[in-house]
């Protein structure tokens, strides 16, 4: 596809499983973002990958967030043990460099935790 | 202190004004500054990038950038009900990282 694709579009989970949300970028984008939106905020910055490597995961809230992106490519952002304080719109961001790239932003998951 | 801060709104104007749109960042070394529009349920566009102090125009959009200030402006002329949306400021960090950090953003509506 052309554009950066998320799945699931939607999940909802019971507090305390595990969740993966997979993100696939524009081909060629270098520089993948994961950025939590709760309503009526902006966008938080959780991690951000250059290739393979996390070159800032400053924005994770706690050690039960994990990313990765093993291949440089697609991207998985892991949550364990959910809390309601979870819900909100997980958006993946790519381009092509890190800096001063324009973001190409996914249509992103909603994830509630219930 | 936030470190990209716009009012929240929503900023109401007329359909033809000029809406003008405010930021402030707090890293005074952030050299590359950015406008998302965003509408309701879908998820941001990039839709002016802005590096130098000054103004810089692109059709009915004009980005203002005060370094000194710390002070990132949008004014959208002749504004459009199809401009209603949410415009996030965005500021990309001093870091070497390439992090990007967003506003709350600032909801903007025009009236027909």
């Amino acid at each position: 596809g052309a554009g950066v694709s998320q799945t699931p579009s939607n999940k909802v989970t019971e507090k305390g499983k595990y969740v993966e949300l997979r993100c696939d970028p524009i081909s060629g984008h270098t520089a993948l973002y994961w950025y939590r939106q709760s309503l009526g905020q902006g966008p938080e910055f959780l991690i951000y990958f250059q290739g393979t490597g996390a070159a800032d995961d400053s924005g994770l809230p706690n050690d039960r967030f994990f990313a990765v992106r093993p291949e440089g490519s697609v991207s998985t952002l892991k949550i364990q043990r959910t809390e309601r304080g979870d819900s909100a719109v997980y958006l993946c961001a790519s381009s092509r460099q890190g800096r001063d790239s324009p973001l190409h932003f996914g249509n992103g998951t909603r994830l509630t935790v219930t | 202190q936030k470190e990209v801060e716009q009012n929240s709104g929503p900023l109401s104007v007329p359909e033809g004004a000029i809406a003008s749109l405010n930021c402030t960042y707090s890293d005074r070394v952030s050299q590359s500054f950015f406008w998302y529009r965003q509408y309701s349920g879908k998820s941001p566009e990039l839709i002016m990038s802005i590096y130098s102090n000054g103004d810089k125009e692109d059709g009915r959009f004009t980005a203002q950038l005060n370094k000194a200030s710390q002070y990132v402006s949008l004014l959208i002329r002749d504004s459009q009900p199809s401009d209603s949306a949410t415009y996030l400021c965005a500021v990309l960090t001093s870091s070497n990282t390439g992090k990007l950090i967003f506003g709350q953003g600032t909801t903007l509506q025009v009236k027909p």
